[in-house]
């Protein structure tokens, strides 16, 4: 199956600075990539994700890119805050058109300091 | 709220117990999934249904652990005779098979004595 490694496990930036998070994975066949930021006690949830059809991807202070020959992705945050504090993961999915299981990395703590 | 809900929220119980978590999906979506997620890991994949289709287990799904979607809407994760292995956060996610996008409920944290 799928192996998603993710680094660093902590990573600690003062507030405006950019954090950069990077998994990689394993399986060629893995084509969606999305990324979860989960607060304590919560769920996941999805912030953003990208396609193999697709290099990178903005929203707003969130950048996501790929590099398929590499089999890495990353994910960039800039301008950061106290509240961008919590754990992101990575993840990969196996499926061409019909996504099925997500395989998670381990975790990133973001700790943002004011 | 229109968001994936989990029932209960915390669930404590003795060694040997039978217990049964529910999800109910974000109302159009076909796909909902259960995952397992310890402290300081990322989530588990254990099971999947598109419909009341089951259409993927994990080998972490031992014989003890039983899920079902009987009309396609909510589910339900069962675990029999639970083992303090068992203690961890079940999330449940839901997507639609055209978008793959899966969102995750809050989580059910189990303790087992």
């Amino acid at each position: 199956g799928e192996n998603v490694e993710q680094h660093p496990s902590t990573l600690s930036v003062q507030e405006g600075d950019s954090a950069v998070i990077k998994c990689t994975y394993s399986d060629s066949a893995s084509n969606y990539f999305p990324w979860y930021k989960q607060e304590l006690g919560k769920g996941p949830q999805l912030i953003i994700d990208i396609r193999s059809n697709v290099g990178e991807k903005k929203d707003q202070r969130i950048a996501v890119t790929l590099n398929k020959t590499a089999k890495h992705f990353s994910l960039h945050i800039t301008e950061t805050q106290p509240e961008d504090s919590a754990v992101y993961f990575c993840a990969a999915s196996i499926g061409g058109s019909t996504l099925g299981r997500l395989y998670f990395g381990r975790g990133t703590q973001l700790t943002v300091w004011p | 709220d229109t968001g994936v809900s989990q029932d209960p929220r915390h669930k404590i119980t003795k060694r040997g117990q039978n217990v049964t978590f529910r999800c109910d999906p974000i109302s159009e979506h076909n796909r909902l999934y259960w995952y397992r997620q310890t402290l300081g890991q990322g989530p588990e994949f254990l099971t999947y249904f598109q419909n009341e289709a089951q259409l993927e287990k994990s080998r972490l799904l031992s014989d003890r652990f039983s899920a079902e979607r009987p009309k396609g809407s909510f589910s339900t994760l069962e675990i029999q005779r639970t083992e303090q292995g068992d203690s961890a956060m079940y999330l449940c996610a839901s997507s639609l098979d055209t978008s793959g996008e899966q969102f995750f409920g809050p989580g059910t944290r189990l303790t087992v004595l």
